[in-house]
Order: structure tokens, then sequence, then C-alpha cells
């Protein structure tokens, strides 16, 4: 199994800004993805943070709106660019191989 | 499209009073099935991956099964501790990057 963490918890941002949120798992894993979760609906994909590449981006997920970075094949980030009350949500962080995904904690947001 | 959807919603038992949870799936080559439990505030918790019809798993008092259409997610004498948002999600074949699509999930209450 993989242990994920992410930071922050929470925040809560004003319009117009960007906030960088940070997974970090304890061993290497192959794959890791960033997923948004909405109140009250499931998890969307945003994209695949592929390691010493270009992160690969969902339908209606753009790399302007959504940088990611994956240095190494334990880390990522995800930014939120730009941001407007609809960007309000909960940021998920998942690693792993292909048959067991494991999921960090979430990041939840608030655009004011 | 690949889709999932999950019944029902909402759940209610009594303590000990055994049901299942459905997940119906649409995919054109499924690689694998995950169940996960998501308690509130927290990240989703892997449970179990199934990968081909008749193929059982267990954990406790949570039982898996999958067919070639949906999977059923049973849970024997349950406790109030097993209450729980449950998701369902599939891994595709051709889905880029083995990402994972949720349904929209069961919530579990179970009371003493």
């Amino acid at each position: 199994s993989a242990v994920i963490s992410q930071k922050p918890s929470r925040d809560i941002c004003q319009r117009g800004t960007s906030l960088t949120i940070q997974c970090q798992v304890d061993s290497q894993v192959t794959m890791m993805f960033w997923y948004r979760q909405q109140p009250g609906q499931s998890l969307t994909l945003i994209a695949t943070a592929n390691q010493g590449s270009e992160a690969t981006y969902e339908s209606g997920f753009v790399i302007d709106k959504f940088p990611i970075s994956r240095p190494n094949l334990t880390f990522s980030t995800l930014t939120v660019s730009n941001m407007s009350p609809e960007d309000s949500s909960i940021y998920l962080c998942s690693g792993g191989r292909a048959s067991e995904q494991y999921f960090g904690p979430g990041t939840r947001l608030t655009v004011t | 499209e690949d889709q999932v959807t999950q019944s029902p919603e909402a759940l209610r038992l009594q303590e000990g009073e055994s049901s299942s949870l459905n997940c119906s799936y649409t995919v054109s080559g499924l690689r694998g099935l995950f169940w996960y439990r998501q308690d509130p505030g927290k990240g989703p918790e892997f449970l179990f991956t199934l990968y081909s019809a008749g193929e059982e798993k267990e954990k406790e008092r949570l039982k898996a099964t999958l067919t070639k259409k949906e999977s059923f997610l049973h849970i024997t004498a349950p406790k109030p501790e097993d209450s729980a948002t449950y998701l369902c999600a599939v891994q595709a074949l051709d889905q880029a990057g083995t990402a994972l699509i949720f349904g929209k999930g069961t919530t579990l209450s179970v009371s003493s």
C-alpha cells in the first residue's frame, strides 16, 4: 500500500489568485493522478501526472488553468490558477499502480 | 461512453441487517473494477479490485462480486462503524494512464 499526504488540507482564497497543492507519497509509485470532488458529487479526473513530462489532461481541463508538475516518483503539485468561486471543491491526489490506487486526504478549497 | 451507476443513492440499515449495494457499468473493455470507502472529510480508502466475471473478494463484513455488467458489495451483519459512502470505479482498457471513472456513490447509514 501507499500513504499519501497533501498540503494544505484546506484554504480560503480570493478570486483571481492561485493556489498550489502538494502531494507526497511515502513510496515510489508508477501512476499519480489529480481528481476533483465537488459537493455531493463523485470524483472527476483532472489529469494524469507524468513523471518527467507534461501532464495528460481530461476533457474540460487545461494546462493554463491547472498546471501540474511531477519531478519524481513520489511527489506532484497541482496549481489552481486565476481562481473563481466555481473552483471551490475538494482536490484529491491519488497514486499507486494499475491494480491498487490510493488517495490522499484531499485539499478543501474555498474561493471567495 | 464509459459510465458507472450506483444504487441506491442512500441506504439505511439497522445493525445486523445485511444488504447489498449495486454498481452497474458500461465500458468498452474492463481492465478492473474498484471499490472504495469514503468517510466525511476524508479521501477514499481502497477496498478491493476485481478483474473478471465470477471473481469475489472479502474483507471483514464486506464481500465484492463481479459480473459482466455489474458488481455488488454485500455487507453482512453491518455495524455502525460501517457507515460511510461507498464508491465504485472502473478502469477501462481504453482509458489512458489507467485512471478511474467513478460512480456517485452509495451513502450507507447503520444505526444501533
